[in-house]
């Protein structure tokens, strides 16, 4: 089968660094991207890592480890605006993209 | 370049009614996906198209719900005689041909469906 965990709730204050962690079980896998979603919006994509090891976008990195099914999405110097859903969705066989329900990120100031 | 466009924003049905919801790509992106979103949850996938193929439909109901991708004009998400249940956000997402090497969606604004 299909499984997908990341935390439900994460909170941090502004300035600080949070890491977001997925850890799946697909049939198939190419790569795992992030997305970012605003209340009432879309989501934009964030990272898409098809190799092991560390992507970084700005304030933003990706991390995957293939052989341990994991990854994890680090935002730096956190912005009140970085408040949203953040969600991992890996890329499976077939070239289909599961998404989980994400993980809310709650900025404080 | 214009983004994924999806019309309508919102849809307002009564029970038993058809929706059609629809969903122009991307220029020069092939591939097209629907989702649901319920309120506070994820993304589910429902169906990938390509032009005039449906390449994985593994998360479309059995019944009622259609899609297509005709050679001309946007993707069509369909429901026949919809259902309280069927209230949701539907995103439609394209992204370019797979020879780029990643995957990357881009998510139309939603059609956000209430069923009466």
């Amino acid at each position: 089968g299909q499984s997908l965990e990341q935390p439900s709730e994460v909170t941090a204050v502004e300035g600080a660094i949070v890491q977001i962690n997925c850890t799946y079980q697909t049939s198939g896998f190419y790569g795992l991207s992030w997305y970012q979603q605003h209340d009432g919006g879309a989501p934009t994509f964030l990272s898409y890592n098809a190799l092991d090891g560390l992507e970084e976008t700005g304030r933003f990195s990706s991390f995957l480890s293939r052989s341990d099914s994991y990854g994890y999405l680090l935002l730096q110097e956190l912005q009140m605006k970085d408040s949203a859903s953040y969600f991992c969705a890996p890329q499976t066989g077939g070239f289909k993209t599961i998404f989980g329900a994400g993980t809310r990120l709650f900025v404080k100031a | 370049n214009a983004g994924v466009m999806q019309n309508p924003r919102h849809l307002v049905r009564r029970r038993g009614q058809e929706a059609r919801l629809r969903c122009s790509p991307m220029k020069g992106h092939s591939h097209v996906y629907w989702y649901r979103q319920l309120p506070e949850e994820g993304l589910k996938f429902m169906v990938y198209l390509q032009k005039e193929n449906i390449i994985d439909e593994s998360g479309m109901p059995k019944e009622r719900f259609s899609a297509e991708f005709p050679k001309e004009g946007p993707s069509i998400l369909r429901i026949q005689q919809v259902v309280r249940g069927d209230s949701a956000a539907y995103f439609c997402a394209s992204s370019p041909p797979r020879s780029s090497g990643v995957d990357e969606q881009f998510f139309g604004p939603g059609t956000r469906l209430t069923v009466l």
